[in-house]
């Protein structure tokens, strides 16, 4: 059974540019969850998604956005990048919402420069 | 505020001795507590949920136990693959779908 797939791995961007992450949960899992982690912030939620429908959000600015797809992939975006959003981001999928078992990803690595 | 703290930051360990790591909490309502294991370069790996005050449970050599206040994580003759970071999680009542992690320890075990 392959685990959560997270593309690409590493990314380099530039302040004020966009980006867009990807995650392919498990087959089967229905909820996706996204968390940002920093060396000095640790691993902080940004937002859950479950049936196409954003069901908790973070304490992030607007310019953190994401969805998910009736296949349950999701993706999330980044607007007008800052040094700041230098980070890991992990996608973490579970069968349903509030499971205790979540899955995650090995993550997006972004450098914004 | 709902808050997680995990204490030591770093651990040093010789296979085979025995240590304790600590999670803090507070939250307004504990609907579960988790514990999870992340590797160099990869996600967290679950280990445990617990969910009331007096719950235990075990994996190989680990044991998490639950009081109303922290959590512990009971590290049992380590070996040097047991060497990650542990981290401390808590999901409120009526905020589901969100874990709020604490900073994690390091845990390093020598052969």
């Amino acid at each position: 059974k392959a685990g959560v797939t997270q593309t690409p791995r590493y990314l380099i961007k530039t302040r004020g540019q966009q980006v867009t992450l990807s995650c392919s949960p498990i087959s089967g899992h229905r909820s996706v969850s996204w968390y940002q982690q920093t060396p000095g912030q640790g691993l902080q939620f940004l937002f859950e998604y479950f049936s196409e429908t954003q069901r908790n959000k973070g304490n992030f600015p607007g310019r953190f956005s994401g969805r998910q797809f009736s296949n349950s992939r999701s993706e999330m975006n980044v607007s007008t990048l800052e040094l700041g959003d230098s980070a890991l981001y992990l996608c973490a999928s579970s069968l349903l919402r509030g499971d205790e078992k979540l899955f995650f990803g090995s993550g997006t690595q972004l450098s914004v420069l | 505020e709902d808050q997680v703290t995990q204490s030591p930051e770093a651990l040093r360990l010789q296979e085979g001795e025995s240590s304790s790591l600590n999670c803090s909490y507070t939250v307004s309502g504990l609907r579960g507590l988790f514990w999870y294991r992340q590797d160099p370069g990869k996600g967290p790996e679950f280990l445990f949920t617990l969910y009331s005050a007096g719950e235990e449970k075990e994996k190989e050599r680990l044991k998490a136990t639950l009081t109303k206040k922290e959590s512990f994580l009971h590290i049992t003759a380590p070996k040097p693959e047991d060497s990650a970071t542990y981290l401390c999680a808590v999901q409120a009542a009526g905020n589901t779908g969100k874990l709020i992690f604490g900073q994690g320890t390091t845990l390093q075990v020598k052969p």
